[in-house]
């Protein structure tokens, strides 16, 4: 079965620097994509950025990158010039290519505080 | 369109009772699902449907029955309420067109139920 695995609870991060949140996965797929959400207080659920797994170039949207790793199935997000509005519940997610349903496997989250 | 629509926002439940909770899309999505979210975790699926008059288990079945008569309604019961099932609850759909593609999810507001 696959996992995902967000190993840091609560980041904090000055306005305008940049934080990178971490996330590993486990996964006997060769073909599958992996995401980062944001979720606001407002609870909203928000597709960030997006990796396909066959794709050795690391996505970038805006202001937030990823390092994808896929041997060390490894995949961090970067935020970088951060902003008061960045701050949220960040969640790392799986999908696996070769399932029927469509299914995201979430990690456990992290909370990224943003200091004014 | 209004995109995924979930209602109530809020609910407190005695145990032993129940309740419905609505999930309506515009956007003539065929796949929908219903997650949970608990304080401090990532959601996990409850159940999804790909189509009008299918619906199968996810991974947090117990307690709960869904129904999928039209495409736009994906409504998820509880009949006998629990303090375990004290969640967040979301509701989200996408397109899926085969088995390998994947479309993003898009996820409604939430419900929040407390079952005291």
């Amino acid at each position: 079965a696959q996992t995902v695995t967000q190993s840091q609870p609560e980041m904090s991060v000055q306005e305008a620097e940049t934080v990178t949140l971490s996330c590993t996965y486990d996964t006997s797929e060769s073909d599958y994509y992996l995401f980062w959400y944001k979720q606001p207080p407002s609870r909203q659920m928000i597709l960030v950025i997006r990796q396909e797994a066959y794709k050795q170039q690391n996505a970038t949207e805006n202001r937030f990158s990823v390092n994808f790793q896929k041997a060390a199935k490894s995949f961090s997000l970067k935020i970088s010039d951060s902003q008061l509005g960045d701050a949220a519940m960040y969640f790392c997610a799986y999908y696996g290519k070769g399932g029927a349903t469509n299914k995201l496997i979430f990690g456990t989250g992290t909370l990224l505080a943003v200091q004014p | 369109n209004a995109g995924v629509t979930q209602t109530p926002k809020f609910r407190i439940l005695k145990i032993g009772q129940s309740m419905t909770l609505q999930c309506t899309q515009d956007m003539n999505h065929n796949y929908m699902y219903w997650y949970r979210q608990d304080p401090g975790m990532g959601l996990k699926l409850i159940y999804y449907s790909v189509g009008a008059g299918i619906t199968d288990k996810g991974e947090v079945p117990n307690g709960y029955n869904v129904s999928r008569s039209t495409t736009e309604d994906f409504p998820l019961r509880l009949e006998l309420a629990a303090p375990s099932q004290t969640s967040v609850y979301f509701c989200a759909s996408s397109y899926k067109s085969g088995r390998s593609s994947y479309n993003e999810q898009f996820f409604g507001p939430g419900t929040r139920l407390t079952v005291l």
